[in-house]
């Protein structure tokens, strides 16, 4: 059962220091996307990519984040530096990015914590 | 662009009796509908579809429906069971767009 795999699972940190969360998409999968939930809101969409180039990075800070995709099975996410504001789980998802069918398979999260 | 508007926030219903959850969308170039549940702690995942061509679609308790008119489509769970407790969103997309605009989330609970 194939699976998107993210690590760190749990992550806690200092103000100011840089992280970096990984995810693996699912082998064969084109699309993938990086999403940020809070207790008080929903599924906001950073950035997504499709054949490893970035799509769309509209909801990401970006004076403070990154996104790339260095190889089709490692996509990367970066915070630099990290304020207490970006505490978060942080969710990867990748699809076959065969429209109009656009399922969405969800990584376990990374949950941040910055101090 | 799309937006999508999800309603209730909450949802509270005995266990047995029926939920449903509502969702609109602007974009009428719209045409797919998927619906994710999200446990406590979990990850979202896919519990039912449905294509624009399509105006109603069951899995066992589940159903959603579309009202391609009026732009909204549901999410209709019958005979609740305490597993079915958990946060529902609704998503819609252009299907040439690989992205999914999301509604906010419903949290269902069933009460014993």
């Amino acid at each position: 059962d194939a699976r998107v795999t993210q690590t760190p699972r749990h992550k806690v940190t200092e103000m100011g220091q840089e992280v970096t969360m990984r995810c693996q998409p699912i082998l064969g999968h084109n699309t993938v996307f990086w999403y940020r939930q809070t207790m008080m809101q929903g599924l906001e969409l950073l950035a997504y990519f499709r054949n490893r180039a970035p799509l769309d990075d509209s909801g990401m800070p970006k004076d403070r984040f990154s996104a790339e995709m260095p190889d089709a099975t490692l996509a990367t996410l970066k915070i630099q530096p990290s304020e207490p504001r970006d505490s978060a789980v942080y969710f990867c998802a990748s699809g076959t990015g065969l429209a109009p069918y656009n399922e969405q398979f969800f990584g376990p999260g990374t949950r941040l914590t910055v101090l | 662009g799309e937006n999508v508007e999800q309603h209730p926030s909450t949802l509270s219903v005995q266990e047995g009796d029926s939920a449903v959850i509502k969702c609109t969308y602007s974009d009428s170039a719209s045409n797919y509908f998927p619906w994710y549940k999200q446990e406590l702690g979990k990850r979202p995942q896919l519990i039912i579809d449905i294509r624009s061509n399509v105006g109603e679609k069951k899995d066992q308790r589940i159903a959603v429906t579309l009202n391609k008119t009026a732009k909204h489509f549901s999410l209709h769970i019958t005979e609740t069971q305490p597993e079915d407790s958990a946060v529902y969103f609704c998503a819609a997309s252009m299907g040439s767009n690989y992205q999914l605009i999301w509604g906010a989330g419903t949290k269902l609970i069933i009460k014993p």
